[in-house]
This record gives structure tokens, C-alpha cells and sequence, in this order.
């Protein structure tokens, strides 16, 4: 158990819908990352929060979007689901900005599949 | 922007061998830290090794070491004495050092070696 929660393990759901995934960082980190793993690109930088603000944006379409509430866990949401959104989706913390070098600590994922 | 490139798709070795990954890197940064993750078939990313970019010492974590070439942009994995739990996909990624917008500790991944150890 590497510290990070993420709920559910799977997701499998239609095409046009909306899904929730949920992350608890590892206790003390402030930091949140979320990944998307896909066969075709790899290892996907998403969106980044620090202590509940948004910090960093990465290759994330607009029909996700994501919050970090004032407890810390975050949540992805996806919506106007298609096809090309199957994938793994991980959230990954680290205590802080200054200390993201040290590497960060990942969940064990969200295998989504849309059908 | 930064791009991370690990040219060997898939690499088998035999237990007990040796096997080195290779990864190579582009930035026009001079402070970064580099690292290699393992995800094994439990899909966990797991942080094998990291090093910084302004340490001329390449960085050991037991069985695992790295070879890293600053001028040539070259950040290598070598598994010595190889284990059946060694089986897994690596990934070598990229992370600035600082970036006060807030965009430092994004971590930028190359495609991923799939290593297979052979009994």
C-alpha cells in the first residue's frame, strides 16, 4: 500500500456519460497529480493541485475537469465520455512543491473503459 | 519543451544477468532531476531510482544504478544480478527544478521498456 487511495479500481460505463474519480493523498502531502495511461500515449501529465489550488495544467481536455477539496483528496471528472478516454488514470502526491523531486508516491490507478 | 525517449520497446534477460535501459532526454534546462519508474503487471508505478541533474555521481539503489551522460542527455538503468520480480514495464521521466508558475514536479515520461527476466 503505497499511501495513495484511489476509488474505484474500475470504471466501465457508455459512451456520453460522466464518472468521478476519486483520489486521498498520502498523509502529510499536499500535492495531487493526476495521469492518464494510455496505450497509444503513454504517461499523460493531466492537472496538478497544491493545497486545494490549481497549480499546473497539462494535456487535459476541456470535458475533464478536477478539484482538490479542503481535506486534500481530489477528484477527476470526465465527462462527454468517448471511446478514446479508455485508459488507466492515476493520481500520484508529494508533500509539496518544493519537495516533488524527491518523487512522487502513485495510486494503484482507475482502469477506465468506456463502451 | 522537454521530450524523453526510450528507444528499446521491449528487453529480456536471464536471471541473474545484467541488462541495461537505455533513455535519452532533450531540454534546454540545466537543472532537472531524472528518474525511472517500474510498473510490474500489478500496474503500481513504482520509483526505482532518481538523480539530479547538478550531481555528477551517477545515484545506486541496491541492484539498480544509473549511467547518466549530462552532455549527451543520456540517463541509463542497469539491473545487476536480474530477478523473476524484476519483470516489468520501465519508464525514465523528466522533472524540472524549478518552475515558480508552479508547473515544477510535473513529471514528463518517456514510452516505456517492457523488461522480461527469464528463468
Amino acid at each position: 500500500d503505497s499511501g495513495v487511495t484511489q476509488t474505484p479500481k474500475h470504471l466501465i460505463t457508455a459512451t456520453g456519460q460522466r464518472v468521478t474519480l476519486r483520489c486521498s493523498p498520502r498523509s502529510g502531502d499536499l500535492s495531487v497529480y493526476w495521469y492518464q495511461q494510455s496505450l497509444d500515449q503513454g504517461l499523460q501529465f493531466l492537472i496538478q493541485y497544491y493545497n486545494g489550488e490549481e497549480r499546473a495544467k497539462g494535456n487535459i481536455l476541456e470535458r475533464f475537469s478536477a478539484q482538490q477539496f479542503p481535506d486534500l483528496h481530489s477528484e477527476l471528472n470526465l465527462s462527454s465520455l468517448e471511446l478514446g478516454d479508455s485508459a488507466l488514470y492515476f493520481c500520484a502526491s508529494s508533500p509539496g512543491l518544493q519537495k516533488a523531486y524527491y518523487g512522487y508516491t502513485f495510486g494503484s490507478g482507475t482502469r477506465l473503459t468506456v463502451v | 519543451a522537454q521530450t524523453v525517449t526510450q528507444s528499446q520497446p521491449e528487453m529480456s534477460v536471464q536471471e541473474a544477468e545484467t541488462v541495461t535501459l537505455s533513455c535519452t532526454y532533450d531540454t534546454s534546462e540545466n537543472n532537472y532531476y531524472l528518474f525511472w519508474y517500474k510498473q510490474p503487471p500489478s500496474r503500481q508505478m513504482i520509483l526505482v531510482i532518481r538523480q539530479e541533474a547538478y550531481k555528477q555521481q551517477n545515484a545506486t539503489e541496491n541492484r539498480f544504478s544509473v549511467n547518466f551522460q549530462k552532455a549527451a542527455k543520456s540517463f541509463s538503468l542497469k539491473i545487476s544480478d536480474s530477478q523473476l520480480g524484476d519483470t516489468a514495464m520501465y519508464f525514465c521521466a523528466f522533472m524540472k527544478l524549478h518552475d515558480i508558475s508552479g508547473s515544477q514536479g510535473n513529471l514528463i515520461f518517456g514510452k516505456g521498456t517492457k523488461l522480461s527476466v527469464k528463468p
